[in-house]
């Protein structure tokens, strides 16, 4: 089993929308997590991070996190062509000495 | 200012060459680290300095040797250049743990023919 796992995709949602991504991870012990975004050719850079359960809202972003399920996910109100990018979900495992990545979700935000 | 810098942007090189990446970063955070990227995006740690001290060493080839001279510089050089190589190399650094926000560099396309 991977250790953080995301569907690849590529999500496509209409402008205007509600996009929904989602990750699952293994390590049960793992406190904190993260999303990057990473526009094709750049690099990451970090959009929200969530250290208890419930919800964080920062602008149009919302993370999610059940750590009972192992489950985090982000969603993306009102979706801009701008959003167009893949997400990176990112977990610390092994303590706090190390976060792993997931191998992203591709999201196409249609105009 | 570029917070976390990287040379070279593309490196071409034939197989069985050696090759050197440098980074920098001049957040004054004492935590660095390689990323490989490889070609389905997955983005894997390498390796992670803190202070000049290596802390993680992922199951890289030893073909692979990280040095940090400093902690605002964390160089990559690999020997024997290998086609499963080929894939963007990232730098980045943290304030000091892995889990406080990672700044990354802006990538090196390494392609080996």
């Amino acid at each position: 089993q991977k250790e953080v796992e995301q569907n690849s995709g590529p999500l496509s949602v209409p402008e205007g929308a509600i996009a929904s991504l989602n990750c699952t991870y293994s390590d049960r012990g793992s406190q904190s997590f993260f999303w990057y975004r990473q526009y094709s050719g750049k690099s990451p850079e970090l959009i929200m991070s969530i250290y208890s359960n419930g919800d964080k809202e920062d602008g149009r972003f919302t993370a999610q996190l059940n750590k009972a399920s192992q489950y985090v996910s982000l969603l993306i109100r009102d979706s801009q062509p701008s959003d167009s990018a893949t997400y990176l979900c990112a977990v610390n495992s092994g303590g706090y000495q190390k976060v792993t990545f997931g191998t992203g979700t591709k999201l196409q935000v249609i105009p | 200012d570029t917070a976390v810098s990287q040379t070279p942007k593309y490196l071409v090189t034939q197989m069985g060459n050696d090759k050197s990446i440098k980074c920098e970063q001049n957040l004054g955070h004492d935590t660095m680290y390689w990323y490989k990227q490889d070609s389905k995006k997955f983005l894997k740690i390498m390796f992670s300095y803190n202070n000049k001290e290596l802390i993680i060493n992922e199951t890289v080839p030893n073909r692979f040797s990280p040095k940090s001279p400093d902690k605002a510089h964390l160089n990559l050089h690999i020997n024997s250049l290998e086609l499963g190589d080929s894939a963007v190399y990232f730098c980045a650094s943290s304030q000091d743990l892995p889990t406080d926000t990672q700044y990354f560099g802006p990538g090196t396309r390494l392609t080996v023919l």
